[in-house]
Protein backbone atom coordinates (compact mmCIF):
# COMPACT_ATOMS: atom_id res chain seq x y z
CA UNK A 1 0.00 0.00 0.00
CA UNK A 2 1.00 3.65 -0.69
CA UNK A 3 2.38 4.87 2.11
CA UNK A 4 4.03 8.46 3.66
CA UNK A 5 6.19 8.61 6.82
CA UNK A 6 7.24 11.53 9.30
CA UNK A 7 10.31 9.97 11.24
CA UNK A 8 9.83 13.55 13.75
CA UNK A 9 7.10 13.48 15.69
CA UNK A 10 7.62 16.46 17.84
CA UNK A 11 10.33 18.99 17.22
CA UNK A 12 12.23 21.91 19.14
CA UNK A 13 13.86 24.37 18.00
CA UNK A 14 15.59 27.62 19.01
CA UNK A 15 15.23 30.60 16.92
CA UNK A 16 17.48 31.37 14.39
CA UNK A 17 18.13 27.30 14.72
CA UNK A 18 18.12 25.56 11.02
CA UNK A 19 15.40 23.07 10.64
CA UNK A 20 14.62 19.91 8.74
CA UNK A 21 11.98 18.29 8.99
CA UNK A 22 11.78 14.57 7.11
CA UNK A 23 9.46 12.94 4.85
CA UNK A 24 9.50 9.16 2.75
CA UNK A 25 6.90 7.65 0.43
CA UNK A 26 6.94 4.25 -0.67
CA UNK A 27 4.87 5.07 -4.10
CA UNK A 28 6.45 3.71 -7.26
CA UNK A 29 6.79 5.70 -10.12
CA UNK A 30 6.01 8.93 -10.63
CA UNK A 31 3.85 10.92 -7.79
CA UNK A 32 3.54 14.21 -6.71
CA UNK A 33 4.59 15.78 -3.37
CA UNK A 34 3.57 18.60 -1.41
CA UNK A 35 4.19 19.70 2.14
CA UNK A 36 1.16 21.60 3.98
CA UNK A 37 1.53 23.69 7.67
CA UNK A 38 -0.99 23.98 10.27
CA UNK A 39 -0.66 27.19 12.42
CA UNK A 40 -2.39 27.09 16.07
CA UNK A 41 -5.86 27.35 14.89
CA UNK A 42 -5.72 27.99 11.23
CA UNK A 43 -6.32 25.35 8.47
CA UNK A 44 -4.21 23.36 6.76
CA UNK A 45 -2.17 25.11 3.97
CA UNK A 46 -0.15 24.72 1.08
CA UNK A 47 3.26 25.36 1.61
CA UNK A 48 5.60 23.86 -1.00
CA UNK A 49 4.62 21.03 -3.57
CA UNK A 50 7.17 19.40 -6.11
CA UNK A 51 5.57 17.88 -9.52
CA UNK A 52 8.71 17.38 -11.68
CA UNK A 53 11.46 19.68 -13.11
CA UNK A 54 14.45 20.93 -10.69
CA UNK A 55 14.36 19.04 -7.48
CA UNK A 56 14.93 21.58 -4.98
CA UNK A 57 11.42 23.69 -4.82
CA UNK A 58 10.93 26.45 -2.80
CA UNK A 59 7.78 27.43 -1.08
CA UNK A 60 6.20 30.10 1.10
CA UNK A 61 8.04 32.07 3.92
CA UNK A 62 11.26 30.85 3.41
CA UNK A 63 11.14 27.27 3.23
CA UNK A 64 12.21 25.01 0.68
CA UNK A 65 11.93 21.33 0.41
CA UNK A 66 14.35 18.91 -1.85
CA UNK A 67 13.15 15.34 -3.96
CA UNK A 68 15.38 12.80 -3.99
CA UNK A 69 14.06 9.79 -5.97
CA UNK A 70 16.50 7.24 -5.29
CA UNK A 71 15.88 8.14 -1.27
CA UNK A 72 12.21 8.55 -2.03
CA UNK A 73 12.41 11.34 -0.17
CA UNK A 74 11.03 14.70 0.19
CA UNK A 75 12.59 16.59 2.90
CA UNK A 76 11.34 20.13 4.20
CA UNK A 77 14.04 22.68 5.28
CA UNK A 78 14.55 26.47 6.59
CA UNK A 79 17.83 28.12 7.19
CA UNK A 80 16.60 29.65 9.94
CA UNK A 81 12.93 28.88 11.78
CA UNK A 82 11.23 32.38 13.76
CA UNK A 83 8.75 31.60 16.44
CA UNK A 84 6.13 32.00 14.02
CA UNK A 85 6.93 29.03 12.10
CA UNK A 86 5.79 27.11 15.40
CA UNK A 87 3.25 24.40 13.80
CA UNK A 88 2.81 21.05 12.53
CA UNK A 89 3.49 20.43 9.45
CA UNK A 90 2.78 17.48 6.72
CA UNK A 91 3.84 15.88 3.85
CA UNK A 92 1.34 14.05 1.13
CA UNK A 93 1.69 12.33 -1.96
CA UNK A 94 -0.29 11.03 -5.06
CA UNK A 95 -0.25 9.89 -8.01
CA UNK A 96 -0.50 12.50 -11.01
CA UNK A 97 -3.41 12.22 -13.24
CA UNK A 98 -6.82 10.23 -12.96
CA UNK A 99 -8.80 9.00 -9.71
CA UNK A 100 -6.00 8.92 -6.91
CA UNK A 101 -6.46 10.13 -3.62
CA UNK A 102 -3.94 11.98 -1.51
CA UNK A 103 -2.41 10.41 1.38
CA UNK A 104 -0.83 12.38 3.90
CA UNK A 105 2.05 11.71 6.82
CA UNK A 106 1.11 11.57 10.35
CA UNK A 107 2.49 15.00 10.96
CA UNK A 108 5.55 16.70 12.61
CA UNK A 109 4.71 19.28 15.47
CA UNK A 110 7.29 22.20 15.76
CA UNK A 111 7.76 24.39 18.70
CA UNK A 112 10.18 27.27 18.09
CA UNK A 113 11.60 29.01 21.42
CA UNK A 114 12.11 32.45 21.46
CA UNK B 1 -13.97 34.99 -1.95
CA UNK B 2 -13.42 31.68 -2.98
CA UNK B 3 -12.88 28.38 -0.73
CA UNK B 4 -14.51 26.02 1.78
CA UNK B 5 -16.97 26.42 4.75
CA UNK B 6 -17.52 24.07 6.81
CA UNK B 7 -20.38 23.96 9.66
CA UNK B 8 -20.18 23.77 12.59
CA UNK B 9 -17.07 24.59 13.77
CA UNK B 10 -17.44 22.53 17.06
CA UNK B 11 -20.46 20.06 17.81
CA UNK B 12 -21.31 17.82 20.93
CA UNK B 13 -23.35 14.87 20.85
CA UNK B 14 -24.65 12.17 22.93
CA UNK B 15 -23.31 8.95 22.30
CA UNK B 16 -26.13 6.95 20.13
CA UNK B 17 -26.81 9.80 17.56
CA UNK B 18 -26.00 10.36 14.46
CA UNK B 19 -24.20 13.57 13.35
CA UNK B 20 -23.50 15.30 10.43
CA UNK B 21 -21.50 18.02 9.11
CA UNK B 22 -21.58 20.31 6.43
CA UNK B 23 -19.07 21.25 3.71
CA UNK B 24 -19.42 22.95 0.92
CA UNK B 25 -17.17 24.53 -1.52
CA UNK B 26 -17.16 27.72 -4.12
CA UNK B 27 -13.84 26.62 -6.26
CA UNK B 28 -15.47 25.01 -8.72
CA UNK B 29 -13.63 21.95 -7.86
CA UNK B 30 -14.95 18.03 -8.76
CA UNK B 31 -13.26 16.28 -5.94
CA UNK B 32 -13.66 16.61 -2.44
CA UNK B 33 -12.67 14.21 0.70
CA UNK B 34 -13.20 14.03 4.26
CA UNK B 35 -10.26 13.44 6.49
CA UNK B 36 -10.05 12.75 10.21
CA UNK B 37 -7.26 14.47 12.19
CA UNK B 38 -6.21 12.28 15.55
CA UNK B 39 -3.09 13.50 17.70
CA UNK B 40 -0.04 11.56 16.53
CA UNK B 41 -1.74 10.23 13.60
CA UNK B 42 -1.76 12.42 10.74
CA UNK B 43 -5.02 13.04 8.64
CA UNK B 44 -6.84 9.44 7.63
CA UNK B 45 -9.27 9.19 4.34
CA UNK B 46 -12.87 8.84 5.33
CA UNK B 47 -14.66 9.48 2.26
CA UNK B 48 -13.76 11.15 -1.06
CA UNK B 49 -15.74 11.93 -4.35
CA UNK B 50 -14.14 12.74 -7.54
CA UNK B 51 -17.48 13.43 -9.05
CA UNK B 52 -21.10 14.58 -8.26
CA UNK B 53 -23.28 11.26 -7.37
CA UNK B 54 -20.31 9.12 -6.98
CA UNK B 55 -18.21 8.65 -3.82
CA UNK B 56 -15.45 6.19 -2.20
CA UNK B 57 -14.38 4.45 1.10
CA UNK B 58 -11.08 6.10 1.96
CA UNK B 59 -8.69 3.93 4.96
CA UNK B 60 -11.76 4.33 7.80
CA UNK B 61 -14.75 5.05 6.51
CA UNK B 62 -16.65 1.93 8.42
CA UNK B 63 -19.58 4.00 11.00
CA UNK B 64 -19.17 7.13 8.44
CA UNK B 65 -21.92 7.85 5.45
CA UNK B 66 -21.61 10.67 2.69
CA UNK B 67 -23.50 11.72 -0.14
CA UNK B 68 -22.54 13.84 -3.08
CA UNK B 69 -25.77 14.62 -4.61
CA UNK B 70 -24.19 18.59 -5.91
CA UNK B 71 -20.97 19.71 -6.88
CA UNK B 72 -20.64 22.41 -3.75
CA UNK B 73 -21.70 19.69 -1.43
CA UNK B 74 -20.35 16.76 0.50
CA UNK B 75 -21.75 16.39 3.81
CA UNK B 76 -20.50 13.80 6.27
CA UNK B 77 -22.44 11.69 8.30
CA UNK B 78 -20.63 10.26 11.82
CA UNK B 79 -23.21 7.83 12.42
CA UNK B 80 -23.93 5.39 16.27
CA UNK B 81 -22.11 2.79 14.80
CA UNK B 82 -18.58 4.83 14.66
CA UNK B 83 -16.67 3.46 17.94
CA UNK B 84 -14.63 6.36 18.77
CA UNK B 85 -15.97 9.38 16.73
CA UNK B 86 -14.65 12.10 19.02
CA UNK B 87 -12.16 13.84 16.56
CA UNK B 88 -10.99 16.77 14.78
CA UNK B 89 -12.80 16.24 10.84
CA UNK B 90 -10.97 18.57 7.56
CA UNK B 91 -13.23 18.43 4.82
CA UNK B 92 -11.29 19.31 1.48
CA UNK B 93 -11.21 19.89 -2.50
CA UNK B 94 -9.23 19.22 -5.59
CA UNK B 95 -9.45 19.00 -9.20
CA UNK B 96 -9.80 15.37 -10.28
CA UNK B 97 -8.94 13.27 -13.55
CA UNK B 98 -5.45 14.62 -14.56
CA UNK B 99 -5.57 16.84 -11.39
CA UNK B 100 -2.33 17.41 -9.54
CA UNK B 101 -3.55 16.11 -6.38
CA UNK B 102 -3.10 19.97 -4.60
CA UNK B 103 -5.91 20.30 -2.02
CA UNK B 104 -7.45 23.00 -0.39
CA UNK B 105 -8.89 22.66 3.41
CA UNK B 106 -12.13 23.82 5.15
CA UNK B 107 -11.40 25.10 8.85
CA UNK B 108 -12.43 21.66 10.16
CA UNK B 109 -15.11 20.59 12.30
CA UNK B 110 -14.60 19.50 16.23
CA UNK B 111 -16.80 16.65 17.02
CA UNK B 112 -16.93 15.88 20.87
CA UNK B 113 -19.06 12.60 22.03
CA UNK B 114 -19.75 13.31 25.65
Amino acid sequence: AQSVSQHNHHVILSEAASLELGCNYSYGGTVNLFWYVQYPGQHLQLLLKYFSGDPLVKGIKGFEAEFIKSKFSFNLRKPSVQWSDTAEYFCAAVRPGGYQKVTFGTGTKLQVIP
Amino acid sequence: DGGITQSPKYLFRKEGQNVTLSCEQNLNHDAMYWYRQDPGQGLRLIYYSQIVNDFQKGDIAEGYSVSREKKESFPLTVTSAQKNPTAFYLCASGISGGGTGELFFGEGSRLTVL
